[in-house]
């Protein structure tokens, strides 16, 4: 099993642009969260989703949308780059809302907004 | 919102020594969970905690859920230069909204061979 994969791994925005980060399990895990790290900052929650077609915001969603339209799949766009968001975003899934099972992460995409 | 106090920030040892580092929270969690993130990597689930008081080990690591519950320890015994990387801890409680965790801010751990 691959796990929770994320792409792209590595990518420079100017200021303005847009890009979709993309996350896919193949775990059939039904709760799937998109975290932002930031250097001594820990994880901070951006959006996350319980199951297919259901999103909620988590504590820094400005800037960011998502979508859920599959089980595997969960996309975090960026509509309008700014240089706050330069982070490295992480990915996660768990299968059942309840941290008794833990999270999966995927290994994180490094965005830097010039 | 919840906050996890995690310490220290940062730690550089010897090769062969122990480690120990704690997370404080100002609210009381059910589940703790301890993480390690590799350079370049996601954070990797190292521990699980369930129970008040439980004392569990992986190896070389041994956590413990504190009594209070509104804390946790890491510890790591004879620590050898695979062990670098940030821990992280997190929090949580199942039966609550959605179970999503609460992180710390990580320490991070450098160890000389």
């Amino acid at each position: 099993n691959a796990g929770v994969t994320q792409t792209p791994k590595f990518r420079i925005l100017k200021i303005g642009q847009s890009m979709t980060l993309q996350c896919a399990q193949d775990m059939n895990h039904n709760y799937m969260y998109w975290y932002r790290q930031d250097p001594g900052m820990g994880l901070k929650l951006i959006y996350y989703s319980v199951g297919a077609g259901i999103t909620d915001k988590g504590e820094v969603p400005n800037g960011y949308n998502v979508s859920r339209s599959t089980t595997e799949d969960f996309p975090l766009r960026l509509e309008l780059a700014a240089p706050s968001q330069t982070s490295v975003y992480f990915c996660a899934s768990s299968l059942r809302g309840t941290p008794l099972y833990g999270y999966t992460f995927g290994s994180g995409t490094r965005l830097t907004v010039v | 919102g919840q906050q996890l106090n995690q310490s220290p920030q940062s730690m550089f040892i010897q090769e062969g020594e122990d480690v120990s580092m704690n997370c404080t929270s100002s609210s009381i969690f059910n589940t703790w969970l301890w993480y390690k993130q590799d350079p370049g990597e996601g954070p990797v689930l190292l521990i699980a905690l369930y129970k008040a008081g439980e004392l569990t080990s992986n190896g070389r690591l041994t956590a413990q859920f504190g009594i209070t519950r509104k804390d946790s320890f890491l510890n790591i015994s004879a620590s050898i230069p695979s062990d670098v990387g940030i821990y992280f801890c997190a929090g949580g409680n199942y039966g609550g909204s959605q179970g999503n965790l609460i992180f710390g801010k990580g320490t991070k751990l450098s160890v000389k061979p």
